[in-house]
């Protein structure tokens, strides 16, 4: 198992640029979530997912988008990027007990 | 969620124990206490949790006081790769998949 894969490892984006953030897993977990992280700083929930189809809220979502129309997918799309989501962005998913999760090894992401 | 405590660093000699603290004084009945860790940048890294038994595994240990206000993470013999940062968590074991993560504990391992 491939676990959680993230892609890009690094990306730089110009203000008000749009851009997809990839997230994989190949453990069949229904939930799926997506982190940031900034410096100093302990992970703040942007937005989840209990399965396919269905998506939520979390705790930090506004310049957020996701869809999630697969088990295995769950993207994270930055509608106008702003040098404030400048950030490290992690994915992690779970069995249907939340409370243990597997995280991706991270994006970073810069925006100037 | 209830809200936890923990010191912000803490040192410990190569070889020996570490010993974590955690504050929950407001943990509530079905929730339970879980440890994580992020080493340097990476992505946060399970390792342990609990209702109000005490746990082992491969990892550490978790020890969880008798009226669930507190617990400790036990790593029996500390590495210089434990040098990292432990987050304690409460929370309850289903539903939405929302970890509420603070600044934790940065944990130095001393050679």
């Amino acid at each position: 198992n491939a676990g959680v894969t993230q892609t890009p490892k690094f990306q730089v984006l110009k203000t008000g640029q749009s851009m997809t953030l990839q997230c994989a897993q190949d453990m069949n977990h229904e939930y799926m979530s997506w982190y940031r992280q900034d410096p100093g700083m302990g992970l703040r929930l942007i937005h989840y997912s209990v399965g396919a189809g269905i998506t939520d809220q979390g705790e930090v979502p506004n310049g957020y988008n996701v869809s999630r129309s697969t088990t295995e997918d769950f993207p994270l799309r930055l509608l106008s990027a702003a040098p404030s989501q400048t950030s490290v962005y992690f994915c992690a998913s779970s069995y249907l007990e939340g409370g243990k999760q597997y995280f991706g090894p991270g994006t970073r992401l810069t925006v100037t | 969620d209830a809200k936890t405590t923990q010191p912000p660093s803490m040192d410990c000699a190569e070889g020996r124990a570490a010993n974590l603290p955690c504050n929950h004084s407001t943990i509530s009945g079905n929730e339970y206490v879980y440890w994580y860790r992020q080493i340097h940048s990476q992505g946060p890294q399970y390792i342990i949790h609990g209702l109000k038994n005490n746990e082992t595994n491969e990892m550490a240990s978790l020890i969880i006081t008798e009226d669930r206000k507190s617990s400790t993470l036990i790593l029996p013999h500390a590495t210089l790769r434990d040098t990292a940062v432990y987050y304690c968590i409460v929370r309850v074991a289903t539903g939405a998949n929302n970890l509420f993560f603070g600044t934790g504990t940065r944990l130095t391992v001393i050679p």
